[in-house]
Formats: structure tokens, sequence, C-alpha cells
């Protein structure tokens, strides 16, 4: 069964730069039916989703975060990884990295990690 | 980008009830509208996809339709283990983005 786990930093002071790594296991990160992404959820914007990246590297980010993201991916270490830039308070959230099926379908989700900005 | 107006944001209903949820989008999206659940501490689960396929291992009890713009989620006896929050999201056109929720709460 495919699992999907979040690692990185629980805390984050203001400006700096969010790296998160999510790591999957149980099944192959190259495939051509499936690419990566990252999903974000606060309470104040509800669900969030922030962009993809596919096993060739090539990234959609979304519009409204795209000056401020950077996706990768490691086929070798069947990882793949955010960075978020500039970090403020409004970033603060839960990250869930998620699989994407070319159907359209988000699936599964890994656990989410809390992500605090505040110095 | 295309908004997702889901309602209610909440409700309360008792085991047994049919409950339906509502997703209206601010434009023409086919049949290109997800459905998940979520339960507190929880990452989203898939429950529907294109409008109105059932995922794997979801129960039956739970349907999906469409009606233009109009997306309904529908549990027809609601279970204990159905109290969650609900939430859809389209696919049609980047950027995706989802409803803002739906909490289903016990009477």
């Amino acid at each position: 069964q495919l699992q999907l786990q979040e690692s990185g930093p629980g805390l984050v002071k203001p400006s700096e730069t969010l790296s998160l790594i999510c790591t999957v296991s149980g099944g192959s990160i190259s495939s051509t039916n499936y690419y990566w992404g990252w999903v974000r959820q606060s309470p104040g914007k509800g669900l969030e989703w922030i962009g993809r990246i596919y096993d060739s590297g090539s990234t959609y980010y979304n519009p409204s975060l795209k000056s401020r993201v950077t996706m990768s991916i490691d086929t070798s270490k069947n990882q793949f990884s955010l960075k978020l830039s500039s970090m403020t308070a409004a970033d603060t959230a839960v990250y869930y990295c998620v699989r994407h099926r070319v159907s359209r379908l988000l699936d599964p989700w890994g656990q989410g990690i809390l992500v605090t900005v505040s110095s | 980008e295309i908004q997702m107006t889901q309602s209610p944001s909440s409700l309360s209903a008792s085991v047994g009830d049919r409950v339906t949820i509502t997703c209206r989008a601010s434009q023409r999206i086919t049949t290109y509208v997800n459905w998940y659940q979520q339960k507190p501490g929880k990452a989203p689960e898939l429950l529907i996809y294109s409008a109105s396929d059932l995922q794997s291992g979801v129960p039956s009890r739970f349907s999906g339709s469409e009606s233009g713009t109009d997306f309904t989620l529908t549990i027809s006896s609601l279970q204990p283990e159905d109290f969650a929050s609900y939430f859809c999201q389209q696919t049609y056109s980047t950027p995706w983005t989802f409803g803002q929720g739906t909490k289903v709460e016990i009477k």
C-alpha cells in the first residue's frame, strides 16, 4: 500500500524558507500514471492546492504562490520536496504531500505536518 | 480561478438521516469534481471522483451527482463513522480549488 510521509521543521521564522520532504513508500515515484504535489490547510483559507511535479521534473505551481514556490523530485530516493520562501504568519498551515493521478484525483495523502511561522 | 461555493458550512444530523451537501462552481466544469472526507486530526480521504464515481472501498451510502454547475454529495443513511468534514474540489482547470468544507455534526 502506497504511503507518503512529510518531514521538516514544525517552526519557521518570518522571512525564512520552509523546506519539506515527502518520502514515498510502498511504490515507485517514477510512473507515467501519477504525479506528486502539495496541498496546505489553514483555518483561515481552508484547503489550498500548492502545485505538482512530474517524475521528469516538470512543475506547475498555483499562481498565488508561484513566486515563492519551488518543487523538486529525487527518483533515486523516492522523494519529492517543497520549498516556500519568504514565509509569513499567513503561511502557517498543515502541509500535506499527495499523489496526483493523471485522472486528476488526489489519493493518497500524507498524514500532514503542521508548520507554524513565528519568531 | 474557479470558485467552489460549498453549503452548508455545517449541519447537525442524526444517525440514519439522509444528508446532502452542495458545491456550486463559478463556471462550467463538466464533471471534474472530487469529494473528500476529513476526520479530526487526519488527512482528507477521497470519497468520490468525476462527480459521481465511488472510490474503491467507500460505502455505497455515499453518492455524488451533477446538475450543470451544481454538484451534490449525498449520504443516504448517516452512520456514526460519517461524522466528519467534507470538501469538494474542482480539477477542471488549474489552479485546482476546493470548497470551504461542510462539518457534519451529531444532533
